[in-house]
Order: C-alpha cells, then structure tokens, then sequence
C-alpha cells in the first residue's frame, strides 16, 4: 500500500513568520512529487512540483525534496492570511502503467495576523 | 474559458435519479481524471483517461460510469447512488499522458446523494 502521510495540523503561524510543512512518502522508487494548495470549498491548486533531490524556489516557495529519507516539504517565506488554507501534498510512483497520483490528507495551516 | 471546466457546480439528487458530470479541458492535455473528495479522507482517485482510452479504473462501484469522447471532454454518469456517494467530485488534466507531470483541476461538483 503506497501513503502519503502529513501532520493534519493545524499548524499555526503568525504573520511574517515561515511556515513549514512536511510529507513523508512510503514508496522509495517515486519519480514526481507536487504541493497543492486548498482552500476551503474549492479545488486544489498546484503551487510547487519537485523532480530531484535538493530545493526548488518559486516566490516565496521552496520545496525539498531528500529521497533518501523520503521526505518532501514545502516552506512559505513571510507567510500571509492568505495563505491559510489546507496544503496537499501528492506523489506520482513509478511502475508500468502506474497513472495515479497518491495524495496526503493534507495540513491546515493558518496564518495568524 | 480557460483551464478545466465543470458542470454543475453543485448537485442534488435522489437515489433513484440519474445525472450526469461534465469536464471540459481547454488546455490541450492528453489525459483527464475524476477524483472523489469527502471529508476527512484523501483525494481518490477514480478513473483515469490517457489519449482517450481508459487506463485505470480504481475499484469503483458501477454506479459510476466514465465517459470520454474526445480528449477534451470527460463525463461521469451518475445512477442509483448511495448517501455515502455525496461529495466533491473533481476532474484533472495533465499533459503528460503517462499521468506524470502536473494535474491541473478544475472546481469540483458538489454533490449531495438525498
């Protein structure tokens, strides 16, 4: 059985501060790996994709990935309110014919003013 | 439009009813998904369509019927569905169709199973 595990949270941090969040994967062979960002009674929305071992910044974004631990995480630099919502982390495995992605059940993060 | 599209936002219907979901994708992509979100749960995925053909079919119930005509359009059709059925049905696209590479969603159906 391939998981995806996160803290459900909520984590909580005061404005400005830097949020970090982190998923943990069970599969060592997995090829892609995604932040998706929800918030409440919408859709996820993709923020972050991360292929290879290392960081990866976009804005305020960067994501981690250390495959040897299977570990990823997402940190938010000078987090805002608006980036209260609940984060999704997902992981493409690899195998022939292996389509799916494989989603935590995510971490509510609240950004407090 | 632009991106992944769905219709209807939201939807209520009897056990005894049958309806039907629409997705469409204006992005050009190759493969479209349908995933089910409920509560407390992680986003599962349902059916996935790689150049049009049905490539993956997670042990849903046959209540529960794809449909895709074109590799822009994705259907599920709905009958005879359970409380339990009651959720956010999202559908995805990705370019890549092997199912690697990023999936964009669109806004999700909001059903209600009465």
């Amino acid at each position: 059985q391939k998981e995806v595990e996160q803290n459900s949270g909520p984590l909580s941090v005061p404005e400005g501060a830097i949020a970090s969040l982190n998923c943990t994967y069970s599969d060592r062979v997995s090829q892609s790996f995604f932040w998706y960002r929800q918030y409440s009674g919408k859709s996820p929305e993709l923020i972050m994709s991360i292929y290879s071992n290392g960081d990866k910044e976009d804005g305020r974004f960067t994501a981690q990935l250390n495959k040897a631990s299977q570990y990823v995480s997402l940190l938010i630099r000078d987090s805002q309110p608006s980036d209260s919502a609940t984060y999704l982390c997902a992981v493409k495995y690899s195998g022939a014919g292996s389509y799916q992605l494989t989603f935590g059940k995510g971490t509510k993060l609240s950004v407090i003013p | 439009e632009t991106g992944v599209t769905q219709t209807p936002r939201h939807l209520v219907m009897g056990m005894t009813n049958k309806k039907s979901l629409k997705c469409e994708q204006h992005l050009g992509h190759n493969a479209m998904y349908w995933y089910k979100q409920s509560a407390k749960k992680p986003l599962e995925l349902m059916f996935v369509y790689s150049l049009e053909e049905r490539v993956e079919n997670n042990s849903v119930p046959s209540r529960f019927s794809p449909e895709c005509p074109n590799s822009s359009h994705l259907f599920l059709h709905l009958h005879t569905l359970q409380p339990e059925d009651s959720a956010l049905y999202l559908c995805a696209s990705s370019q890549d169709p092997s199912g690697g590479g990023e999936q964009y969603f669109g806004p999700g159906t909001r059903l209600t199973v009465t």
